[in-house]
């Protein structure tokens, strides 16, 4: 069983959506959460940063950590075209060394 | 743009050679860790390194090693490549590491690298 599992998709969903991405894991120590989204050929952009358990909001995205489910989440507002990407989930504990575990990444294409 | 560059963009090797590959991380960072993308998959962590020294080592065997140098650039080298060593390898770097601390991690655009 992987630490982190991630649906891989793909998800399609029509412009002006409200999407939702979702990541389990396994591992209880794991303290800081974050969302990468990346672009074909390209390397992760840090989208979303969190510590320990509940929501925060940046613009159209808003990520929810829960961490008695071992559940966390992204949802992406009024999804527009150019959020069509792979979206990574990752997340570390607070010891040793800045080690991120990723989840296989879903990607999401939304329509015009 | 995140400040981290990595170099070459693209490479391909022979199966059995030797690569190099380089990472400038962003202004500040201290940090650099490096990670191996096969197609399809997130990324997995290979190794960090902290003022100059590895500080972490992912399941990866030895002749993946790494430098970092004074002024945190950094180097990967993978020795005798495989054909699974096909991947795209980013660079992160960070401010510091360590129980506690609240740091992100900014990638590079990575290094495609084709073994034939």
């Amino acid at each position: 069983q992987k630490e982190v599992e991630q649906d891989p998709g793909p998800l399609s969903v029509p412009e002006g959506a409200i999407v939702s991405l979702n990541c389990t894991y396994s591992n209880s120590a794991f303290q800081y959460f974050m969302w990468y989204r990346q672009y074909s050929r390209k390397g992760p952009e840090l989208l979303m940063y969190t510590y320990s358990s509940g929501n925060k909001e940046d613009g159209r995205f808003t990520a929810q950590v829960d961490k008695s489910s071992k559940y966390i989440s992204l949802f992406i507002r009024d999804s527009q075209p150019s959020d069509s990407a792979t979206y990574l989930c990752a997340m570390r504990d607070s010891g040793g060394y800045n080690k991120l575990i990723f989840g296989a990444g879903t990607r999401l294409a939304v329509h015009p | 743009e995140t400040g981290v560059t990595q170099s070459p963009t693209h490479l391909i090797k022979t199966r059995g050679q030797q690569v190099t590959l380089r990472c400038s991380s962003q202004s500040g960072h201290n940090t650099v860790s490096w990670y191996q993308q096969a197609l399809g998959q997130g990324p997995q962590f290979i190794f960090q390194y902290y003022r100059e020294e590895e500080n972490g080592r992912g399941n990866f065997p030895p002749r993946f090693s790494g430098l970092q140098f004074p002024n945190y650039s950094s180097e990967l080298n993978v020795n005798a490549l495989e054909l699974d060593d096909s991947a795209l390898y980013l660079c992160a770097s960070s401010l510091s590491w360590g129980q506690g601390a609240n740091t992100e991690a900014f990638f590079g655009q990575g290094t495609r690298l084709t073994v034939v």
